[in-house]
């Protein structure tokens, strides 16, 4: 069975310090990654994806992929209140779906 | 306007009613997916459409049915309605031409609740 695994938290950061958020996946073919923010109530909303090992940055976040350990992470630079959310984890696994992990609660302490 | 709409936004009903969500894309996509979320689960797949005359059952489907009247509408039904399908419940779309990568678009969810 393909599955995401991510800290459901609430993961508490100060504002302006970063936020690591990580997420483990049992398979080793997966393809790519996505992570997705959704606040209370609201839907999700995609703001990474990453399908070659390595980092990659987009302003404030940046997602690192290690295939090998078959682990995924996004950083939050200079976190700010806005960025108090659940962030998801998804992953391709090449059977034409996505699998969520559960998510992981961000607080971010003025 | 919102590329992926959803209809009722919100919808109480009784146990063993009929219930249906629908859901509109403006995005021209082929794949459309429909997913429920509780508390602690994360978002589960219900079923899953990549055509019009392609319908796939996701890891939830029973008690549930679907219908794609178009490429741009894809309808979920509660034939009868039970107190444990309360959650909120997602749209989303996909293009095919995308497909390594499979970015979903979610529309707005639809919060039901069954007493």
């Amino acid at each position: 069975q393909k599955e995401v695994e991510q800290n459901s938290g609430p993961l508490s950061v100060p504002e302006g310090a970063i936020a690591s958020l990580n997420c483990t996946y049992s398979d080793r073919g997966s393809q790519s990654f996505f992570w997705y923010r959704q606040y209370s109530g609201k839907s999700p909303e995609l703001i990474m994806f990453i399908y070659s090992n390595g980092d990659k940055e987009d302003g404030r976040f940046t997602a690192q992929l290690n295939k090998a350990s078959q682990y995924v992470s996004l950083l939050i630079r200079d976190s700010q209140p806005s960025d108090s959310a659940t962030y998801l984890c998804a992953v391709y696994f090449g059977n034409e779906k996505l699998t969520f992990g559960t998510g992981t609660r961000l607080t971010i302490i003025p | 306007d919102a590329d992926v709409t959803q209809t009722p936004r919100n919808r109480i009903t009784k146990t063993g009613k009929r219930i249906m969500l629908e859901c509109s894309q403006t995005k021209g996509h082929d794949r459309m997916y429909w997913y429920r979320q509780d508390p602690g689960l994360g978002l589960r797949l219900i079923y899953y459409s990549f055509d019009v005359k392609d319908i796939n059952k996701g890891e939830i489907s029973d008690g549930y049915s679907v219908s794609r009247q178009a490429q741009a509408k894809f309808s979920l039904s509660l034939e009868s309605a039970i107190p444990n399908q309360t959650a909120l419940y997602f749209c989303a779309t996909s293009d095919r031409s995308g497909s390594r990568y499979n970015e979903q678009f979610f529309g707005p969810g639809t919060r039901l609740t069954v007493l």
